[in-house]
């Protein structure tokens, strides 16, 4: 079934890094892609990045390109988001989630199981 | 950019069925994936690929689409329905996935 275990958030300044972290257990952590979802207090869902089994490939959502890096330690089943310049707007729960492919008729499609039960992050002065 | 547009709250009787749609362009040629969020906690898949449930979601739950228009109904619903739900799609243009704005489901 598998299980997520996320670390690392807490209050840092605005301008400031973070580094979150991600413990996966229960399935065979190098067979997936995996992303971080944030959630800001009151607010939707968001997905910020993935990436894909052997770490060569990662993408991103616009507003977090050039200051967040997703990686992951396959050895360790470790995934990671390194959090630099960080903004107000930054302010969330963080999961990290696994990545699932299906495909139905055709078409591929992607989404989230299991997810971790979230690291808040809080970018305040 | 790709948007998914959910009614911000639903409310249904003990027992009846809710239906909280999605809608969006082209969502008829995107697989939809719906979650749960109970408060306070992570989101839990209960639909996958329009339709599908997971192993452990109860049959109450299902998926359907037609055209633009994507629907997650609840029937009988239980007190522990009570939750935010959020529909899904991956976006294979831009690789992104993309989240609905959520439905509070209120079981009254």
């Amino acid at each position: 079934e598998g299980q997520l275990v996320e670390t690392g958030g807490g209050l840092v300044q605005p301008g400031g890094s973070l580094r979150l972290s991600c413990a996966a257990s229960g399935f065979t952590f190098s067979f997936y892609w995996m992303s971080w979802v944030r959630q800001a207090p009151g607010k939707g869902l968001e997905w910020v990045a993935n990436i894909n089994q052997d770490g060569s490939e990662a993408y991103y959502v616009d507003s977090v390109k050039g200051r967040f890096t997703i990686s992951r330690d396959i050895a360790k089943n470790s995934l990671s988001l390194q959090m630099n310049s960080l903004r107000a707007e930054d302010s969330a729960v963080y999961y990290c989630a696994r990545d699932l492919v299906t495909v139905l008729r055709g078409v591929p499609s992607r989404w989230f199981d299991p997810w971790g039960q979230g690291t808040l992050v809080t970018v305040s002065s | 950019s790709y948007e998914l547009t959910q009614p911000p709250s639903v409310s249904v009787a003990p027992g009846q069925t809710a239906r909280i749609s999605c809608g969006g362009d082209n969502i008829g040629g995107n697989s939809v994936h719906w979650y749960q969020q109970r408060p306070g906690q992570a989101p839990v898949v209960v639909v996958y690929d329009d339709g599908d449930r997971p192993s452990g979601v109860p049959e109450r739950f299902s998926g359907s689409k037609s055209g633009n228009t994507a629907t997650l109904a609840i029937s009988g619903a239980e007190a522990g329905d009570e939750a935010d739900y959020y529909c899904q799609v991956w976006d294979s243009s831009s690789d992104h996935y993309v989240f609905g704005t959520g439905t509070k489901v209120s079981v009254l």
